[in-house]
């Protein structure tokens, strides 16, 4: 069946760098593509996302990139601060379906002050 | 305008019980799915209900049922509990499909002892 790949299950990284997570997916008419973060103790809340008519999306300091041919897609976080410790899901739609998400197993960002 | 209302927030059940919980989609929303979440598996999806209608279902076994109302409001049911069923339980909302406009709530924390 249809599955979604999420790489690094765990990333730490120095206030101010970037951090980049990837997720490849297996089915080929996935069109859409958004990024949930989840913060300790409360809900998922969409951060992001992209669908297939556009390569990169960007809204200030998070980036989203798509590579259709190669079924992957990335989150970009720049200049990264304490608050953006969390852990973060991709998802990709499943083509032929009621737009139905199936979810990464989730990445837990850690930003060290 | 109001979020995702889910009820209760905690609850702590024995072996064996029954537990129902509740979700109450943003107003306009039809759709309404739900989800187990534990560490390290993410976001493991239960089913989806749309105007009444069981829509989707994931791989759980029949102890995991649910039912949505007029109103679109959702409850869901977990019997013979049993001491893996302890997670978070999410539900997300959205006017029709995941792939637009798809919101999740803040969860039922459920603890089987």
């Amino acid at each position: 069946g249809e599955n979604v790949e999420q790489h690094p299950s765990t990333l730490s990284v120095q206030e101010g760098d970037s951090a980049v997570i990837k997720c490849t997916y297996s089915d080929s008419a996935s069109n859409y593509f958004p990024w949930y973060k989840q913060e300790l103790g409360k809900r998922p809340q969409l951060i992001i996302d992209i669908r297939s008519n556009v390569g990169e999306k960007k809204d200030q300091r998070i980036a989203v990139t798509l590579n259709k041919t190669a079924k992957h897609f990335s989150l970009h976080i720049t200049e990264t601060q304490p608050e953006d410790s969390a852990v973060y899901f991709c998802a990709a739609s499943i083509g032929g379906s009621q737009g139905n998400l199936i979810f990464g197993k989730g990445t837990k960002l850690s930003v060290k002050p | 305008k109001a979020g995702v209302t889910q009820t209760p927030r905690y609850l702590i059940k024995t072996r064996g019980q029954q537990v129902t919980l509740s979700c109450s989609p943003i107003s306009g929303h039809r759709s309404v799915s739900w989800y187990q979440q534990t560490p390290g598996q993410g976001l493991q999806f239960l089913f989806e209900y749309f105007s009444e209608t069981q829509r989707n279902k994931g791989n759980f076994p029949g102890r995991f049922s649910g039912r949505q109302f007029s109103n679109s409001r959702s409850e869901m049911n977990v019997s013979t509990l049993e001491l893996g069923d302890s997670a978070l339980y999410l539900c997300a909302s959205s006017p029709q499909r995941q792939d637009y406009g798809y919101t999740f709530g803040s969860g039922t924390r459920l603890t089987v002892v």
